[in-house]
């Protein structure tokens, strides 16, 4: 089965770090790109990071632009989201997506359940 | 920036009726940039259509998308109970993706 994990979500204060993981499993992780995506309570999805299957290209919303770092690990299937500088208005359900190409097209066709990050004091 | 503005913000419908949800686009863009989402609370979010009328695998032909230029329609033929949810639209660009605010389709 095709399948997305995510894990690494909890509590942490404004300005304090955290680390997200997505573990991937019943396709060859090592040859898609894959993305990070989130949703604020009560709002709607919001797009964070794109990163290339070979790492060569990487992609960032500009509202997380130098505070969040995306990378992978294609030995251990797993995709992370590095949370740096966190800020209140990133409290989020986090998901990662896989980005697929159909031809001309492209779009993320595979979500995992995502996982919950809370910045509070 | 592409703003994509989807309409109406809710839609209250009965089981059995059609649902015809709207995704307009600030500027004009490629048909295949265009996709849509379906987000049920506590799940995942499920790919719908990609290239603005493609149905991914899987998906009932009651869903169906068109439209080009700046105007994209997403109708679902038929409403059943599982298919009230919110439903995204999303644009890919230049190294950016933006997705709609959203429609939410809800039981009248």
């Amino acid at each position: 089965e095709v399948q997305l994990v995510e894990s690494g979500g909890g509590l942490v204060q404004p300005g304090g770090s955290l680390r997200l993981s997505c573990e991937a499993s019943g396709f060859a992780f090592s040859t898609y790109t894959m993305n990070w995506v989130r949703q604020a309570p009560g709002k709607g999805l919001e797009w964070v990071s794109y990163i290339s299957f070979s790492s060569s290209t990487i992609y960032y919303a500009d509202s997380v632009k130098g505070r969040f770092s995306v990378s992978r690990d294609n030995a251990k299937n797993s995709l992370y989201l590095q949370l740096n500088s966190l800020r209140a208005d990133d409290t989020a359900v986090y998901y990662c997506a896989r980005y697929r190409v159909f031809g001309t097209a492209s779009a993320f066709d595979i979500w995992g359940q995502g996982t919950m990050v809370t910045v509070s004091s | 920036e592409i703003v994509l503005t989807q309409s109406p913000g809710t839609l209250s419908l009965s089981p059995g009726e059609r649902a015809t949800l709207s995704c307009r686009a600030s500027q004009t863009i490629s048909s295949n940039s265009l996709a849509w989402y379906q987000h049920r609370p506590g799940q995942a979010p499920r790919l719908l259509i990609y290239g603005a009328s493609s149905r991914a695998t899987g998906i009932p032909d009651k869903f169906s998308g068109s439209g080009s230029g700046t105007d994209f329609t997403l109708t679902i033929s038929r409403l059943e109970p599982e298919d009230f949810a919110m439903y995204y639209c999303q644009h890919y660009g230049i190294s950016l993706w933006t997705f709609g605010q959203g429609t939410k389709v809800e039981i009248k």
